[in-house]
């Protein structure tokens, strides 16, 4: 079965600075990966996605991820951290390569950008 | 302006009663997903539908029931077999062919 793990249930960075958030993914086949963003008491919303071809996938508000399969990576950056990107964040993996069979996600990782 | 809603945005609820969380959709999407959410532990898939009148099991299904007469619609109950019902439940639609899922605002259940 597909499960995702990501590592670091808070990341706290400076306004300003580098953000990473880390995701790892098992797949027992062709992984279809995702990034989303939630804010509080709100639903999810898309950030980017890989399915296939480029691996390195860029997305809505500044952020990118890059697809490594030797590391079985799916790691989120954004170059320069603003206050409005402070909220929670989900990997996500397809749960058996298809499309539309769901998604299995990450605990989450909580985004706490300082001043 | 196309997108999902759920009803109501909180719910509550005594134990043993039965509760039905609604899922409209007006992007034309025949799949349709409901997930559960509860602090630190990310989500959980309860039930989905690839189409009209079939559904299938998704992880956390115990104490759960659906139901899509509609491609528009995808009902959930929760039932009073679920143990801990308490939670946020989020409702998803999708293609298949973009692989991607479009959530809708979320149902904040409370038990009591």
């Amino acid at each position: 079965a597909q499960s995702v793990t990501q590592l670091g249930s808070h990341v706290s960075v400076s306004e300003g600075a580098l953000v990473l958030l880390r995701c790892n993914y098992s797949s027992s086949v062709p992984p279809y990966l995702f990034w989303y963003v939630q804010y509080p008491n709100q639903g999810l919303q898309l950030l980017l996605k890989y399915t296939t071809g480029a691996t390195l996938v860029k997305g809505i508000n500044g952020f990118e991820a890059e697809f490594k399969k030797s590391e079985t990576s799916f790691h989120l950056t954004k170059p320069s951290a603003h206050m409005s990107d402070a909220a929670e964040y989900f990997c996500a993996v397809s749960r058996f390569g298809g499309g539309a069979d769901g998604l299995t996600f990450g605990k989450g990782t909580h985004l706490i950008i300082q001043p | 302006d196309g997108g999902i809603t759920q009803s109501p945005k909180y719910l509550f609820r005594k134990e043993g009663q039965n509760v039905t969380l609604s899922c409209e959709q007006n992007l034309n999407h025949d799949a349709m997903y409901w997930y559960r959410q509860d602090p630190g532990q990310g989500l959980r898939l309860i039930y989905y539908s690839q189409i009209v009148n079939d559904f299938q099991k998704g992880d956390i299904a115990e104490g759960y029931s659906v139901s899509r007469e509609k491609k528009e619609s995808f009902p959930l109950t929760v039932t009073s077999a679920q143990k801990n019902p308490t939670a946020f439940y989020l409702c998803a639609s999708g293609t298949g062919q973009t692989y991607e899922q479009y959530f809708g605002p979320g149902t904040r259940l409370t038990v009591t």
